[in-house]
């Protein structure tokens, strides 16, 4: 079953611009990661930001958790062509005992399009 | 490091028939799990595994069965091929529950 679920759907942008994709999950979360995704390949590994954690950065990527209202937002900053790609946040649900279920939950992805 | 492998990469059957999908994780992870990708169900769990034990099974048939190895390489297989199953296989390597999950490229599988 989907977790996440990012909007918007589809985002298309000039270079330069910002980008912002969000995500709202509904249970609680060990953590929660974003994945690049370009056309039908692997998914690339952009950032983890854990339950405990309200900011996270990784060169132009600024993503932001709210555990209150179950959401986080990915910015991609001076974006360029090579940003189009599908993005994805996937959830680590917490289990009762506090642990991991050991899988990832994803949701349906932001395909993002970058024109030069 | 290298990162995670799948092969083959491409792979077409026919229904009916089986299919065996390998997965080299990165070396020192002991975490392998499996997702399924389609367009209209995108990505699903399929299973985990941990030393060589099952760990945690998503919402598949009987069909889709899965083992690992004890240098932490993972097979997975899917007996009685259906339309249905052709997709893009994902495996994803991990050092340990709740840590980054690292992924391969991907078997795309076509079933006729």
């Amino acid at each position: 079953s989907q977790q996440g679920e990012e909007d918007p759907q589809a985002l298309s942008i000039q270079e330069g611009e910002n980008a912002t994709m969000n995500c709202s999950y509904k249970t609680s979360i060990n953590n929660l990661q974003w994945y690049r995704q370009n056309s039908g390949r692997g998914l690339v590994h952009l950032i983890l930001i854990r339950s405990n954690e309200r900011e996270k950065h990784s060169g132009r990527l600024r993503v932001t958790l709210d555990t209150s209202k179950k959401s986080s937002s990915l910015l991609i900053t001076a974006s360029r062509a090579a940003d189009t790609a599908s993005y994805f946040c996937a959830t680590d649900p917490l289990m009762n005992y506090g642990g991991s279920q050991g899988n990832l939950i994803f949701g349906k992805g932001t395909k993002l399009s970058v024109k030069p | 490091k290298a990162g995670v492998t799948q092969t083959p990469r491409y792979l077409i059957k026919t229904r009916g028939q089986q299919v065996t999908l390998s997965c080299s994780p990165i070396s020192g992870h002991r975490s392998v799990s499996w997702y399924q990708q389609t367009p209209g169900q995108g990505l699903q769990f399929l299973f985990e595994y941990f030393s060589e034990t099952q760990r945690n099974k998503g919402n598949f048939p009987g069909r889709f069965s899965g083992r690992q190895f004890s240098n932490s390489r993972s097979e997975m297989n899917v007996s009685t091929l259906e339309l249905g199953d052709s997709a893009l296989y994902l495996c994803a390597s991990s050092f340990g529950r709740s840590n980054e999950q690292f992924f391969g490229p991907g078997t795309r599988l076509t079933v006729l």
